[in-house]
């Protein structure tokens, strides 16, 4: 069973460039989230979404995008990379309705120098 | 706003003792309350689900309690062992949440268990 899958496990970005952080689940859950988790601060939601074509913004979304053009995948996307976004963001999905558990990635980690 | 808070920020213990770690949330309107593992560099893992209407979930070693009234969870673990040392999340679901399934996260408890 895959779960969710984030691709890249690494990654050291330069001030300004961009990237996207994949995101793909297999379990056909129709909510899909991001996270950052900094020390001291727990995880923060970045952006969700609710199912295909539909996404919000959770609590930090500065400087981040995101779409849904499928149940599967939710990629975030950082458009001019600063040093205040190095970061460990998790994927995470859960059935929208029900009492079910949310499942998480294995993480990213970013650094922005 | 919903905040959750953990209770210690960390926690070292000597193998074999039983040990509870604390979660407390400002709004008691929840759905549910999650437990979570986190190992160092890796992502997050999940222990226990309660729902809203549960007092108790026992996996194994492991039981959480849920007292929705008075905002408290605690996670009770049997007869620690060296690989339990991790740390511990909890994270809650507003019942008055519209948009979807956000989960509220306190900082974590950091559980070490020596052999």
């Amino acid at each position: 069973n895959a779960g969710v899958t984030q691709t890249p496990k690494f990654q050291v970005l330069k001030t300004g460039q961009s990237m996207t952080l994949q995101c793909a689940q297999d379990m056909n859950h129709e909510y899909m989230s991001w996270y950052r988790q900094d020390p001291g601060m727990g995880l923060r939601l970045i952006h969700y979404s609710v199912g295909a074509g539909i996404t919000d913004q959770g609590e930090v979304p500065n400087g981040y995008n995101v779409s849904r053009s499928t149940t599967e995948d939710f990629p975030l996307r950082l458009l001019s990379a600063a040093p205040s976004q190095t970061s460990v963001y998790f994927c995470a999905s859960s059935y929208l309705q029900g009492n079910t558990e949310a499942f998480f990635g294995q993480g990213t980690r970013l650094t922005v120098v | 706003k919903q905040e959750v808070t953990q209770i210690p920020a960390a926690l070292s213990v000597p193998e074999g003792e039983n040990l509870v770690l604390n979660c407390s949330f400002t709004d008691s309107a929840i759905y549910n309350l999650q437990w979570f593992r986190q190992d160092p560099g890796k992502g997050l893992t999940s222990l226990l689900l309660i729902q809203s209407s549960q007092r108790e979930q026992t996996s194994g070693r492991l039981n959480a309690s849920l007292d929705k009234s008075s905002g408290r969870s605690t996670l009770y673990i049997a007869a620690s062992q060296p690989g339990d040392s991790a740390t511990y999340l909890c994270a809650v679901k507003a019942a008055r949440e519209t948009s979807g399934s956000r989960l509220t996260f306190g900082e974590g408890t950091q559980l070490t268990v020596n052999p």
